[in-house]
């Protein structure tokens, strides 16, 4: 079974559609994010989540929420969706290990918003 | 302000060797990532360096020069299952700064 896991695997939806993308692991890590990909532009980070009760914005939060439901479980909601929220959306996880701290990716949610 | 710059494609034939460069401004620096990612997949983790110097791990090596902001992933022996994005990531203050990927593509 995969360490994390996201779903749906694909999502087509409309404008002003409430969207929720969930990701779950089993890897015991802490740390969970949420990023998105669009072409030519590299992953950007939307929020992160150090433990349960630890939210942060990232980069790109506007027009995103998350909630860090336990600690394998961390889920982006989309409260209005729009055209521009298409993407491709990654779930990593990661664990600070002797000043290390690799971030381990879901296998992404494609979004497409009409 | 924070930066990460790498090439966007390059091309290369199979069984050579290819150098993917790195440059990276970023607040708090605390390590150099690099990740390969194959069209329509999740990134998968390749090397991390935090320290000054070469780290080689089978035919993927990674460079890095903190002074310089600088760091380069080389890959030997090249094979077609290496076509793939490689993303240069620098690790500051708890996240990551991602480049937008070099796409290589690598020929028979």
């Amino acid at each position: 079974d995969a360490d994390v896991t996201q779903t749906p695997r694909n999502r087509i939806t409309k404008t002003g559609k409430r969207i929720m993308l969930e990701c779950s692991q089993t890897k015991g890590h802490d740390r969970m994010y949420w990023y998105r990909q669009d072409p030519g532009l590299g992953l950007r980070l939307i929020y992160y989540s150090f433990d349960v009760k630890d939210i942060n914005k990232g980069e790109i939060s506007d027009g995103y929420s998350v909630s860090r439901q336990a600690q394998a479980k961390f889920s982006l909601s989309l409260e209005s969706a729009i055209p521009n929220q298409t993407a491709l959306y990654f779930c990593a996880t990661s664990h600070r290990d002797r000043g290390t701290d690799t971030q381990y990716f879901g296998p992404g949610t494609r979004l497409t918003v009409l | 302000g924070q930066n990460i710059d790498q090439p966007t494609e390059m091309t290369a034939t199979e069984g050579a060797i290819v150098q993917i460069n790195c440059t990276y401004q970023t607040s708090g620096f605390n390590g150099l990532f690099w990740y390969q990612q194959h069209a329509g997949e999740a990134p998968t983790f390749l090397s991390y360096n935090v320290l000054d110097g070469l780290e080689e791990k089978g035919r993927f090596s990674s460079f890095l020069s903190r002074s310089k902001g600088y760091s380069y992933l080389l890959l030997k022996e090249l094979q077609m299952k290496d076509s793939a994005s490689y993303l240069c990531a620098a690790g500051g203050y708890n996240k990551l700064i991602f480049g937008a990927g070099t796409r290589l593509a690598v020929h028979p």
